[in-house]
């Protein structure tokens, strides 16, 4: 089955770049109905939609992030990659990658998020 | 406006039904998902489409819309279905939103 596995530093200095990648196994980031997104949760909170991919390149931001996030996509190795910019210790949190599906149905398009990594703890701090 | 709002907790009896509730205008025109996250986990579509549910998950957990609400129900609630439960949708745009999350305590 498919299967998402982030990696990258668990710890980034303040003004930094944070830089992770998702492999995707099992499975193809070029299906047509997948996007692949990234999401966090700093400790003890909820779930922050990042952005997400689809496999042509196109992407999507979440606004409270968008001048700081860049999302890639790299087909011929099957993994999809995020860098968020100038960091500060309110960016420390678990990130995880995760396949959001989108299909149509009667009162128009469906997205859930049927695949989640196991999630990456990020920490900011010198 | 794209928010979706939860309450932060409710909790139940145990083989009780529990509503947990997410509200939104975004929901007027998307589908609502629903995800259910334990500690030190990461979260579970258990809900989509609005009463979808995924292969695995029980059928003590389904979804309604109605407006600008979204439901998720558990029908018989059981110990192991104390969790963080959050609802998700999106905007016009694509953009995905999250609701800030509902603790589910079983008593």
């Amino acid at each position: 089955q498919v299967q998402l596995l982030e990696s990258g530093p668990g710890l980034v200095r303040p003004s930094e770049t944070l830089s992770l990648t998702c492999t995707v196994s099992g499975g193809s980031v070029s299906s047509a109905s997948s996007y692949w997104s990234w999401i966090r949760q700093p400790p003890g909170k909820g779930l922050e939609w990042i952005g997400s991919i689809f496999f042509s390149g196109i992407t999507n931001y979440s606004p409270s992030l968008k001048s700081r996030v860049t999302i890639s996509v790299d087909t011929s190795k099957n993994r999809f990659s995020l860098r968020l910019s100038s960091v500060t210790a309110a960016d420390t949190a678990v990130y995880y990658c995760a396949r959001d599906l989108s299909v149509s149905m009667i009162r128009g398009v469906a997205n859930w998020i049927d695949l989640w990594g196991q999630g990456a703890l990020v920490t900011v701090s010198s | 406006s794209s928010e979706l709002t939860q309450d932060p907790a409710v909790s139940v009896a145990l083989g009780q039904t529990v509503r947990i509730t997410c509200q939104g205008d975004s929901l007027r025109s998307y589908y609502a998902s629903w995800y259910q996250q334990k500690p030190g986990q990461a979260p579970v579509l258990v809900i989509y489409s609005e009463n979808n549910r995924p292969s695995g998950i029980p059928d003590r957990f389904s979804g309604s819309t109605s407006g600008n609400t979204a439901s998720l129900t558990i029908t018989g609630a059981q110990a192991e279905d104390e969790a963080d439960y959050y609802c998700n949708s999106r905007d016009s745009s694509g953009k995905r939103v999250f609701g800030g999350g509902t603790k589910v305590t079983v008593l």
